[in-house]
C-alpha cells in the first residue's frame, strides 16, 4: 500500500487566494521530504527540500516567497501556493525516504493537480 | 553535476510485442539508478532499482533493466507487453548524496 499520502489529489482555486497541499508519510518518520512540478507531458523539475524544524532549501528560480513549504513534524511538509496565478498550475507531486535511505528508493505521493481559473 | 537522457519520448507497441526503453545517465560519481512508472494523473511508482551487485535487475510485472557503466545506460527491457503498461516510465540518477535526478520520460503506447 501507499507510503506516502497526499492531499488533495485535485483542487480548483481562483486567482489570487492560495492552496495548501499536504504530504504525509503514513508509516515512517521521514526528516526529508522534497516536492517536485510537473508540467503535462514533462518531467519532474525539484522545487524544494523540506526538512523537518528548519526551512525548506528551495531550487534555483523557485520563488520562497510564492511557494511556502512547512514541514512541522516528522510525518508531515505541506506546500502552500500563494496568491496563485493561471500559471501556477501544475501537478504536484511529494516524495520522501525512510530513515537511513536517502540513497535508495523515494517513495512518492499521488499528487495533486492544481488548476487556477 | 548528474542528468539522464531518455531519447524517445513516445513508444507505440503492439501487444504482446517486446519493447525497450532507453536511458543513458551522466555522472561525475557512482550512482543509483531507477526506473519509475506513471499512471495518468498519479504519483510515480517504484518499478525496479539498481543499488550495487547484479547489474541486471528485474520487477514482478516482467520488466527488467542492465545496468551498463562501460555505456552509461540503464535500459528497461520487457519481452511482451500488455495493454496495461500503457503508461510513462522515468529513468532517475542519484549519484552520491545528491538529489534524484529525472530523465523527460518515454510514454508508452500499447496497443491491441
Amino acid at each position: 500500500g501507499a507510503v506516502v499520502s497526499q492531499h488533495p489529489s485535485r483542487v480548483i482555486c481562483k486567482s489570487g487566494t492560495s492552496v495548501k497541499i499536504e504530504c504525509r508519510s503514513l508509516d515512517f518518520q521521514a526528516t526529508t521530504m522534497f516536492w517536485y512540478r510537473q508540467f503535462p507531458k514533462q518531467s519532474l523539475m525539484l522545487m524544494a527540500t523540506s526538512n523537518e524544524g528548519s526551512k525548506a532549501t528551495y531550487e534555483q528560480g523557485v520563488e520562497k516567497d510564492k511557494f511556502l513549504i512547512n514541514h512541522a513534524s516528522l510525518t508531515l511538509s505541506t506546500l502552500t501556493v500563494t496568491s496563485a496565478h493561471p500559471e501556477d498550475s501544475s501537478f504536484y507531486i511529494c516524495s520522501a525516504h525512510r530513515p537511513g535511505q536517502v540513497n535508495t528508493e523515494a517513495f512518492f505521493g499521488q499528487g495533486t493537480r492544481l488548476t487556477v481559473v | 553535476a548528474q542528468s539522464v537522457t531518455q531519447l524517445d519520448s513516445q513508444v507505440p507497441v503492439f501487444e504482446e510485442a517486446p519493447v525497450e526503453l532507453r536511458c543513458n545517465y551522466s555522472s561525475s560519481v557512482s550512482v543509483y539508478l531507477f526506473w519509475y512508472v506513471q499512471y495518468p494523473n498519479q504519483g510515480l511508482q517504484l518499478l525496479l532499482k539498481y543499488l550495487s551487485g547484479s547489474t541486471l535487475v528485474k520487477s514482478i510485472n516482467g520488466f527488467e533493466a542492465e545496468f551498463n557503466k562501460s555505456q552509461t545506460s540503464f535500459h528497461l527491457r520487457k519481452p511482451s507487453v500488455h495493454i496495461s503498461d500503457t503508461a510513462e516510465y522515468f529513468c532517475a540518477v542519484r549519484g552520491g548524496y545528491s538529489t534524484l535526478t529525472f530523465g523527460k520520460g518515454t510514454m508508452l503506447l500499447v496497443s491491441p
